[in-house]
């Protein structure tokens, strides 16, 4: 099975901010990697799919992009209402598997 | 507008089993293949099955594998998920999912709707 990591786990960041995540595959997902944002209590929400296309009514300031086996997801400058949990998911190759999550918290 | 409506949750025994329910609306049902994911209590996501928009192709998380099976009836827009044998790991908050691509079942294009999650309790 393809492990999916993720970096760093949580982060503190003011509005305005740009903040970087980075998602790193066990081995080759060929960019069948998406990203999700999640809020307490909601479902998750897709933001990226194939490693670098931003979901349709997903804002700019959200980014993706790849070197290697090494996924970032970026927001430009961050809004009050981009505080929540992040996650990667590879569908390269069943099982699926997401990775452990990034919380952006207000500093 | 597209929408996916889980149903079925609740408190279980352990061991006993549990049919969850999703109603799609909004959409070509039989052209999306169909996720379940899961989160336990202050858990991330876990990826759980898919099945294949003909119901031909179907995987599990090691997880689960011989205890879940997914299913599909297009005449009802409705997927499916039987679970048995169900333990206290399994609790959690299940979604349906659809699969961002029409036909396919490894696609780039992620999972694109979500369901609001039916959450399932087992417990003694």
């Amino acid at each position: 099975d393809i492990q999916m990591t993720q970096s760093p786990s949580s982060l503190s960041a003011s509005v305005g901010d740009r903040v970087t995540i980075t998602c790193r595959a066990s081995q080759s997902i060929s960019g069948y990697l998406s990203w999700y944002q999640q809020k307490p209590g909601k479902a998750p929400n897709l933001l990226i799919y194939g490693t670098s296309s931003l979901q349709s009514g997903v804002p700019s300031r959200f980014s993706g992009g790849e070197s290697g086996t090494d996924f970032t997801l970026t927001i430009r400058s961050l809004e009050p209402e981009d505080f929540a949990t992040y996650y990667c998911l590879q569908t390269y190759s069943k099982p699926f598997t997401f990775g452990p999550g990034t919380t952006v918290e207000f500093k | 507008q597209v929408q996916l409506v889980e149903s079925g949750g609740g408190v279980v025994q352990p061991g006993r089993s549990l049919r969850l329910s999703c109603a799609a609306s909004g959409f070509t049902f039989s052209s999306y293949a169909m996720h379940w994911v899961r989160q336990a209590p202050g858990k991330g996501l876990e990826w759980v099955s898919i099945i294949s928009n003909d119901g031909d192709i179907k995987d599990s998380a090691d997880s689960v594998r011989g205890r879940v099976t997914i299913s599909r009836d297009t005449s009802k827009s409705t997927l499916y998920l039987q679970m048995n044998s169900l333990r206290s790991e399994d609790t959690a908050v299940y979604y349906c999912v659809r699969d961002g691509r029409p036909g396919y079942t490894n696609s780039r294009d992620g999972l694109d709707v979500w369901g609001q999650g039916t959450t399932v309790t087992v417990s003694s």
